[in-house]
């Protein structure tokens, strides 16, 4: 079945680091790509977005390209604020339309000053 | 816009006592809720979909009598834990998907962790 599968965290970085967090997917067809955002003791908030190959999403200086040749979306930020400490969580819904998400496992982001 | 309310955020309940979690989509119409639960340190885990006007559709390994879920309206879903054991501690947080122009994807309740005792 479909899957997606992130980088083990927690990542530690300081502030003004480059962030990568890498995901990559297993689909059948051509997923919508996501990435989501949850603060501690928070829901989930949409961070970014892709709904076809090639397309890159951004938000608050985060990007993610979707690349269908290596089967990723890899979120990227160039300089992290402490603020950006939270867990991210990349997340694809299948073609079929079942409006089902399904998450990797999500990555712990810890900002230091 | 595209908002999903949750309630409640937080509940502390005994064994043996039911819970009842409620998602209402304040700005738009829900046809289907989905109800996700996510353990400590762990990804979120997609228990159900709900389906307004008809029974909710459970996920392999989620026990349909314990996970009591209604949609009765299109803007109100509600997801029932029965005779709760602390194995059920978890945070359950809910999800509408929401279609047509640019509020189009999905959005997030905030949430509710529950505590059992």
């Amino acid at each position: 079945g479909d899957s997606v599968t992130q980088m083990e965290g927690p990542v530690t970085l300081s502030e003004e680091a480059f962030l990568t967090i890498n995901c990559t997917y297993t689909a059948t067809g051509y997923p919508s790509l996501f990435w989501y955002v949850q603060y501690p003791g928070e829901g989930l908030q949409l961070l970014l977005k892709a709904t076809k190959a090639d397309d890159k999403g951004s938000n608050k200086g985060f990007e993610a390209t979707y690349r269908k040749e290596t089967t990723s979306f890899h979120l990227e930020k160039g300089s992290v604020q402490v603020s950006d400490s939270a867990v991210y969580f990349c997340a694809l819904s299948d073609r079929a339309n079942t409006g089902k998400l399904i998450f990797g496992q999500g990555t712990t982001l810890q900002v230091k000053p | 816009g595209a908002v999903v309310s949750q309630h409640p955020s937080w509940v502390i309940c005994k064994s043996g006592t039911s819970v009842k979690i409620e998602c209402r989509s304040l700005d738009f119409q829900a046809t289907t809720m989905f109800w996700y639960r996510q353990f400590p340190k762990q990804s979120l885990m997609l228990m159900a979909t709900s389906n307004e006007g008809s029974k909710a559709t459970y996920e392999q390994g989620v026990e349909k009598d314990k996970f009591l879920i209604n949609h009765a309206s299109l803007t109100l879903s509600t997801l029932t834990v029965t005779s709760a054991h602390p194995e059920d501690s978890s945070f359950y947080i809910c999800s509408a998907r929401v279609t047509g122009g640019d509020r189009s994807g999905y959005t997030f309740g905030s949430g509710t962790r529950l505590t059992v005792v």
